[in-house]
């Protein structure tokens, strides 16, 4: 049983292409998250959504824009992609704000790489 | 959030039990203190969390001192598998509703055979 899914897992592509991510979770979750690894392995959110709604946008470039067609999902779209994308995207998805939990549920993450 | 830091790197032989400590200076009254394993090319996984004193789990130990300025997250008798990188988290989940979790850069832990 998949709890976060993403596709596609590699996904290489030349710069100035627009690429697309997908992630779905099937916990029933309120929350879902992007986050990017880079080379260095540091984990940073990009944005987080509640709901459908988007709730935390990090400074992030225009380039990227997620999408929530429900709560069950939460895309990622990279336009004009650049060198300094290539990273490790992780989508991750949680209850929200449950009183307790930093609780969060990681996908397998999709290793872009821009050439 | 407050800022955590904890050892970059830590090596350890199969068997034995290993401690890893993290530093909150500045943790506030309401956060919690939360920790992640991450394996090569998996997304980090949720261990344990807490607020005060110890609490365990089939995985782990953490423990947090009085003052709350640092924790240490324990596992016991590690073997090969648990050779991954573990962060520390702290921030308070119920701010606004939302978890805008923050990773910092983690303690990647070597487990020796």
């Amino acid at each position: 049983d998949t709890a976060v899914s993403q596709t596609p897992k590699y996904l290489v592509t030349q710069m100035g292409n627009d690429k697309s991510i997908k992630c779905e979770q099937n916990l029933g979750h309120d929350t879902m998250y992007w986050y990017k690894q880079d080379s260095k392995k540091f984990l940073k959110i990009m944005f987080s959504y509640n709901n459908k709604e988007l709730i935390i946008n990090e400074t992030v470039p225009n380039r990227f824009s997620p999408k929530s067609p429900d709560k069950a999902h939460l895309n990622l779209h990279i336009n004009s992609l650049e060198l300094g994308d290539s990273a490790v995207y992780f989508c991750a998805s949680s209850l929200p704000g449950s009183g307790a939990s930093y609780e969060q549920y990681f996908g397998p993450g999709t290793r872009l790489t821009v050439t | 959030l407050a800022k955590t830091t904890q050892p970059i790197s830590m090596d350890s032989y199969e068997g034995q039990e290993v401690n890893i400590t993290c530093s909150h200076n500045n943790i506030a009254t309401n956060d919690y203190i939360t920790w992640y394993q991450q394996f090569p090319s998996q997304g980090p996984r949720f261990i344990i969390q807490g607020y005060k004193t110890k609490v365990t789990n089939e995985v782990a130990s953490l423990f947090i001192p009085a003052d709350r300025k640092s924790s240490t997250l324990s596992l016991p008798r590690v073997s090969l598998s648990d050779t991954a990188v573990y962060y520390c988290l702290v921030g308070d989940p119920n701010s606004g509703g939302y978890q805008k979790v923050t990773f910092g850069t983690g303690t990647k832990l070597q487990v020796i055979p």
